[in-house]
């Protein structure tokens, strides 16, 4: 059973590119939440999301990110016109239907993407 | 207030002793706390979850529970030096939602 899944490792943009972050949660997941992680700081949760589904985006900033998770195919974080303050860790987590047991709620967390913005 | 505070450390600890980590939350109606290891460039890895309230132990590893103060804890005995991580305390709140801790930087001394 392959893990939490995520693509590219390592992103460079310019100032002003886009970027797109891949995520494609554990088999049997339909739970997926991106965080940001700045050095030598904490998880900065961002959006929590279901299958064609935003739950809650309140952790998102309001302008240049968005998020998705289609029916088929991984979650997607976008960033727009990205700028230096952009870079970071971004990961991705994902858990099981909270409804099946208490304890199978705990997230599992990707390698995560380092975006560089240079 | 944020949801979940940590002591950031750094808190050092020789080889051999326990180390003893503190979490606390502001959301009275969480239902389940966890325990995540992060190491430096790496990902968070969980290592327990604890929802009821009282003692649960794994190996070296003791999570602690007691929602009346809304306190979790871990305690690592024996600590060796393949420990030393970041611990980040995480809870899942009401909506569904995860909120971490900064985390608490551990440094075990051979």
């Amino acid at each position: 059973n392959a893990g939490v899944m995520q693509n590219p490792r390592h992103l460079v943009r310019r100032r002003g590119q886009e970027a797109r972050l891949r995520c494609s949660p554990m088999k049997g997941h339909s739970h997926v939440y991106w965080y940001r992680q700045l050095p030598e700081e904490g998880l900065k949760f961002m959006v929590y999301l279901q299958k064609e589904n935003i739950i809650d985006e309140s952790g998102m900033p309001k302008e240049r990110f968005s998020a998705e998770f289609p029916k088929e195919g991984p979650s997607i974080l976008r960033i727009q016109q990205v700028v230096r303050g952009d870079s970071a860790a971004y990961f991705c987590a994902s858990s099981p239907t909270v409804a099946i047991h208490i304890s199978y709620n705990e997230q599992f967390f990707g390698p995560g993407t380092r975006l560089t913005v240079l | 207030q944020k949801e979940v505070e940590q002591n950031s450390g750094p808190l050092s600890v020789p080889e051999g002793a326990i180390a003893s980590l503190n979490c606390t939350y502001s959301d009275r109606g969480s239902q389940s706390f966890f325990w995540y290891r992060q190491y430096s460039g790496k990902s968070p890895e969980l290592i327990m979850f604890i929802y009821s309230n009282g003692d649960k132990e794994d190996g070296r590893f003791t999570a602690q529970l007691n929602k009346a103060s809304q306190y979790v804890s871990l305690l690592i005995r024996d600590s060796q030096p393949s420990d030393s991580a970041t611990y980040l305390c995480a809870v899942r709140g009401t909506g569904n939602q995860f909120y971490f801790g900064t985390g608490t930087s551990l440094t075990v001394i051979p």
